[in-house]
């Protein structure tokens, strides 16, 4: 059975602090990789897609992806207040198949 | 910007009884799904949809789920006879390609009583 792991937190940053999220997933060969993030009661919104090993930068967000160790992470700079949510990672497996499998997420809180 | 949108935002039912959720995805997107996610638990995946047909489907998508693209802007999920455990958060998404970022509308919350 394909897993998506996370550690459910709560992981409590300091206002802008690094927040490092970490994801490992089961299927070897997983070939695309999600960051949701979902406030409570409301809808994943996708933050960032990564497809292939290394990092991938876009604003506060960085994305890293080492599949050798099927290992996924998120790293926000300068955490805000409005950061804390629950990120989700989700991967999709080989190609031809589309479906996403989630982890169960990482609640962030960030302080003021 | 392109949004998928669902409706109802809320619907209590009653065990036993049939109800239709209904999603409009993204106009140039070419694949469909529905997520549920239980409180507290995980997003869990139900059904592709792709090319008007089913192209994958989870265990939890039995026989009391069905989906449907009545028309060419409309998606919808049908449970036949819904049981309490039925109650969730139901999202919809769509997708331009099959390896590409998924999208998701802000979903349906289904009480069943």
């Amino acid at each position: 059975q394909k897993e998506v792991e996370q550690n459910s937190g709560p992981l409590s940053v300091p206002e802008g602090a690094i927040a490092s999220l970490n994801c490992t997933y089961s299927d070897r060969v997983s070939q695309s990789f999600f960051w949701y993030r979902q406030y409570s009661g409301k809808s994943p919104e996708l933050i960032m897609s990564i497809y292939s090993n290394g990092d991938k930068e876009d604003g506060r967000f960085t994305a890293q992806l080492n599949k050798a160790s099927q290992y996924v992470s998120l790293l926000i700079r300068d955490s805000q207040p409005s950061d804390s949510a629950t990120y989700l990672c989700a991967v999709k497996p080989q190609l031809g198949y589309s479906t996403l499998t989630f982890g169960k997420g990482t609640m962030l809180l960030v302080s003021p | 910007e392109p949004e998928v949108t669902q409706t109802p935002s809320h619907q209590v039912t009653q065990m036993g009884q049939e109800v239709i959720l209904r999603c409009v995805p993204i106009s140039n997107h070419l694949y469909f799904y529905w997520y549920r996610q239980i409180l507290g638990q995980k997003v869990e995946f139900l059904v592709s949809f792709y090319n008007n047909e089913i192209s994958e489907k989870s265990e939890i998508f039995d026989d009391q789920f069905s989906v449907e693209r009545p028309d060419g802007s409309n998606f919808t999920l049908k449970i036949r006879s819904t049981k309490l455990e039925d109650s969730a958060m139901y999202f919809c998404a769509s997708s331009q390609g099959a390896t590409g970022e998924a999208f998701f509308g802000q979903g349906t919350r289904l009480t069943v009583v």
